[in-house]
């Protein structure tokens, strides 16, 4: 049972590099999801996708892209690091985006930016 | 726009002592979902339960309730008999039915340490 599965674990770059923050889950869900969790502020969502080929912004999608190709991926990519998005990143999936159906994560991507 | 405030930073007990943490959320929908997860120290985040907006029925599983009141709009999660393996940081969320629906709102969660 695989569930959510999110590569890399750990990460550190320089500012001004780029990475892309792998996301695959298998149970064949909808919706997925990006979070970034910083202290004192709960978790606040990037971008998310209701289907292949359906992306669209959160409460903090800026210096971020994603793209949704099939139902599994939905990667997450820095464009130019920068210090502020030194964070924990979760991708989270979910049935479907109605009905209030309960999001599934992943074990997170803690990231560093020197 | 929907908010969820848990004023608890954080919050301190000695094992086998009674623990609420409180969630207070604000949306303007009628049809709306809560839920609660929690954080342990491996940093996972685990699904504890989710309520929607017309069942206020309280509901407890095993040594956890959860106090659903639409009057206050709150939603507070409570440890019976707390065990150590109980510390985490604990996440109240809240997601609307319209528009994003599953655009899901976090509070800023509460610490829980249960002390031996």
């Amino acid at each position: 049972n695989a569930g959510v599965t999110q590569t890399p674990k750990f990460q550190v770059l320089k500012t001004g590099q780029s990475m892309t923050l792998q996301c695959a889950q298998d149970m064949n869900h909808e919706y997925m999801s990006w979070y970034r969790q910083d202290p004192g502020m709960g978790l606040r969502l990037i971008h998310y996708s209701v289907g292949a080929g359906i992306t669209d912004q959160g409460e903090v999608p800026n210096g971020y892209n994603v793209s949704r190709s099939t139902t599994e991926d939905f990667p997450l990519r820095l464009l130019s690091a920068a210090p502020s998005q030194t964070s924990v990143y979760f991708c989270a999936s979910s049935y479907q985006d109605t009905g209030g159906w309960p999001q599934h994560f992943g074990d997170g991507t803690r990231l560093s930016i020197l | 726009a929907q908010k969820v405030t848990q004023a608890q930073t954080e919050i301190s007990v000695v094992e086998k002592e009674d623990v609420t943490l409180d969630c207070v959320y604000e949306t303007r929908d009628t049809t709306y979902y809560l839920f609660w997860y929690k954080q342990p120290p491996s940093g996972e985040l685990v699904f504890l339960i989710r309520r929607n907006s017309f069942d206020e029925q309280n509901e407890i599983s095993g040594r956890y309730s959860w106090n659903f009141q639409k009057s206050t709009s709150s939603f507070n999660f409570t440890i019976t008999a707390s065990q150590v393996v109980d510390s985490a940081v604990y996440f109240c969320a809240l997601s609307e039915e319209g528009y994003n629906n599953n655009d899901m709102r976090f509070g800023a969660g509460t610490r829980l340490t249960v002390k031996p």
